[in-house]
């Protein structure tokens, strides 16, 4: 069975630190993976996504992620984080043939000044 | 750029109420969504609709049904509104190639009193 697991329900950086926000999946086939963010009362907004096309992949506001199937890994990092980047982050996951997608339970991110 | 719009982004109802939750994408998407959110249970899959006139239920369906007349808009409708229905409320489409990334609305917030 497909799953996505994020380590760490919070995560608390200063800013203009290294933003590192971690997702695990599980699948017997080459998914499709995504980085979402949400801000508070919105809906979610696409960072990007993993096509198989590249492993590191570049997505909106200086986020990219690095697909890594040994480690069955695809951890988002930033290098420079800003107060505006304080949210929540969904890693998610859909694999072939699939409408729908398989989200983890989320990373609040904290942006201390 | 994909927009998802919602009716209202805050509704208070009372029990027993019938109510209409409205999605309209604008980018001729096949497949279009509703999930509800509730804090610590993550993103939940109520219906998803991969074409006019065809839905599936996902992972909590009861107590919820859908409607999709036109492929812009899909409905989603609690026909006797209780307590534990309160929840932000999010629409969601996406293609049918390619990655189906999603594309989010801003979400309603439904209060049932």
């Amino acid at each position: 069975a497909q799953s996505v697991t994020q380590l760490g329900s919070h995560v608390s950086v200063s800013e203009g630190a290294l933003v590192l926000l971690r997702c695990n999946y599980s699948s017997s086939v080459p998914p499709y993976l995504f980085w979402y963010v949400q801000y508070p009362n919105q809906g979610l907004q696409l960072l990007l996504k993993y096509t198989s096309a590249a492993t590191l992949v570049k997505g909106i506001n200086g986020f990219e992620a690095e697909f890594k199937k040994s480690e069955t890994s695809f951890h988002l990092t930033k290098p420079s984080a800003h107060m505006s980047d304080a949210a929540e982050y969904f890693c998610a996951l859909r694999v072939d043939s699939s409408y729908k997608l398989i989200f983890g339970s989320g990373t609040r991110l904290l942006v201390r000044p | 750029d994909v927009k998802v719009t919602q009716s209202s982004r805050y509704l208070v109802k009372r029990t027993g109420e019938k109510v209409f939750l409205e999605c309209v994408q604008d980018m001729d998407h096949e497949n279009m969504f509703w999930y509800r959110q509730d804090p610590g249970l993550g993103l939940r899959l109520i219906y998803f609709s991969y074409d006019v006139k065809m839905k599936e239920k996902g992972d909590i369906p009861e107590g919820y049904s859908v409607s999709r007349e036109k492929k812009e808009r899909f409905s989603l409708i609690l026909e006797s509104a209780s307590t534990n229905q309160t929840s932000m409320y999010l629409c969601a489409s996406s293609r049918t190639q390619g990655a189906r990334e999603q594309y989010f609305g801003p979400g309603t917030r439904l209060t049932v009193t």
